[in-house]
């Protein structure tokens, strides 16, 4: 297996520009999160689903941000207007059951 | 609120010497543990997990974690460190009721020496 692919790995941007990353789990797994990792806040989820449909967005920063999965083999995660205060790294994680997470390589964003 | 802490930004040792890396917790009810490592730019890979049973749990790459209820810690160990064992590690924690949702610690460095 491939693991969990995302794309782009690297994505700079101008403020105010839409940024869309993209994540494919793997195969067979149910759940699909999205967390961001910076310096300052560490590692937070975001968003996960459960057999694509949406179950906690408690940690979507703000409306600008917004994730979709319209098939179990595929996830984005957009934000629209993108700010400097966004860059940070956004991991993509597949689970079978729920407990261990498998991380995807990440992308990491630079709004300027 | 379920939450996690690390106290150690960094742990030193010497390779061939045993190493902990602390983690305590906070959760209602029974938790699920998890520890993580991390290399640099890299995404996180799993270690070993406690869900239920005996409190010592074995992982991957010679790892081990013992769950201790009543102190709420839940630390890594291996009894032999590499220099290739070098990297960010983290201890998460999970409710086993009402939801998936897992918090991280702040994640702690280990530099092994050779």
């Amino acid at each position: 297996d491939a693991g969990v692919i995302q794309s782009p790995r690297h994505e700079v941007t101008e403020m105010g520009q839409e940024v869309t990353l993209r994540c494919k789990p793997i195969s067979g797994h149910d759940y699909l999160f999205w967390y961001r990792q910076t310096m300052m806040r560490g590692l937070e989820l975001l968003i996960y689903f459960n057999n694509n449909v949406p179950i906690d967005d408690s940690g979507m920063p703000e409306d600008r941000f917004s994730a979709k999965m319209p098939n179990a083999s595929f996830s984005t995660l957009k934000i629209q207007p993108s700010e400097p205060r966004d860059s940070a790294v956004y991991f993509c994680a597949s689970s079978e059951l729920g407990y261990e997470q498998f991380f995807g390589p990440g992308t990491r964003l630079t709004v300027l | 609120a379920q939450s996690v802490a690390q106290p150690e930004d960094q742990v030193n040792v010497a390779e061939g010497n045993p190493l902990t890396v602390k983690c305590t917790y906070s959760v209602s009810g029974n938790p699920y543990l998890f520890w993580y490592v991390q290399y640099p730019n890299r995404g996180l890979q799993f270690l070993l997990k406690y869900i239920t049973g005996d409190n010592l749990v074995k992982g991957s790459y010679g790892f081990e974690a013992e769950f201790n209820k009543s102190q709420t810690s839940f630390h890594l160990k291996k009894p032999s460190a590499l220099v290739s064992d070098s990297a960010l590690y983290f201890c998460a924690v999970r409710k086993n009721t009402g939801g998936f949702k897992t918090i991280f610690g702040a994640g702690t460095r280990l530099f092994v020496k050779a």
